[in-house]
């Protein structure tokens, strides 16, 4: 079944503690994604990647960081969490060669950093 | 000015009528527009696509896109209890990789 996974679906942390959201793809996909939701804010992205090695900040990027090492995985890293990125994030993929650009998304990280 | 503005709703419509749900943008560089349904507590998932201007349907759903007016929106024909959800519209800057997402317009339809 194709489908973007991530883990762990649900997280409490407190603050300053480092963490690791992980993100994978099994379409093969060369483009993901990471975003956050937060009510009337909507989904802002934070980190998007065109392919292994090749990462670009969106338009949240503080306080995150992502690495690309292989084409499937594209992890979210928090080093120092803090309370205001406590969020619901989610993961997405596309591909270039999907005319109709879909991103497929994960099914959501339901983070709280207290 | 918000980069992609929804109106939150909600918006209320009977089961059988047409529900009409709208997005404006502020780049005019922006090519690529995209409707996404997510349920309450799930992950967005793509309804339509479309990037010239115009009608595009596909079912019961049709986008129509006004570059000139920074406009478009979503018909969902025959609407069904089912199609209760919000409903985020997106649009690139530049890329399509690069999505920016309105907050999105909850839609409920009653039996």
């Amino acid at each position: 079944e194709a489908q973007v996974t991530q883990n762990p679906r649900y997280l409490i942390t407190v603050t300053g503690k480092k963490l690791t959201v992980t993100c994978s793809q099994n379409m093969n996909h060369e483009y993901m994604s990471w975003y956050r939701q937060d009510p009337g804010l909507g989904l802002r992205q934070i980190y998007y990647s065109m392919n292994v090695e090749v990462t670009d900040k969106g338009d949240v990027p503080e306080g995150y960081k992502v690495s690309r090492k292989e084409k499937r995985n594209f992890p979210l890293i928090l080093e120092s969490p803090s309370p205001n990125q406590t969020s619901l994030y989610f993961c997405a993929s596309s591909s270039s060669t999907d005319r109709s650009y879909e991103q497929y998304f994960g099914p959501g990280t339901r983070l709280t950093v207290t | 000015q918000k980069e992609v503005e929804q109106n939150s709703g909600p918006l209320s419509v009977p089961e059988g009528a047409i529900a009409s749900l709208n997005c404006t943008y502020s780049d005019r560089v922006s090519q690529s527009f995209f409707w996404y349904r997510q349920y309450s507590g799930k992950s967005p998932e793509l309804i339509m696509s479309i990037y010239s201007n115009g009608d595009k349907e596909d079912g019961r759903f049709t986008a129509q896109l006004n570059k000139a007016s920074q406009y478009v929106s979503l018909l969902i024909r025959d609407s069904q209890p089912s199609d209760s959800a919000t409903y985020l519209c997106a649009v690139d800057k530049g890329s399509f990789q690069k999505l920016v997402f309105g907050t999105g317009t909850r839609l409920l339809v009653s039996p």
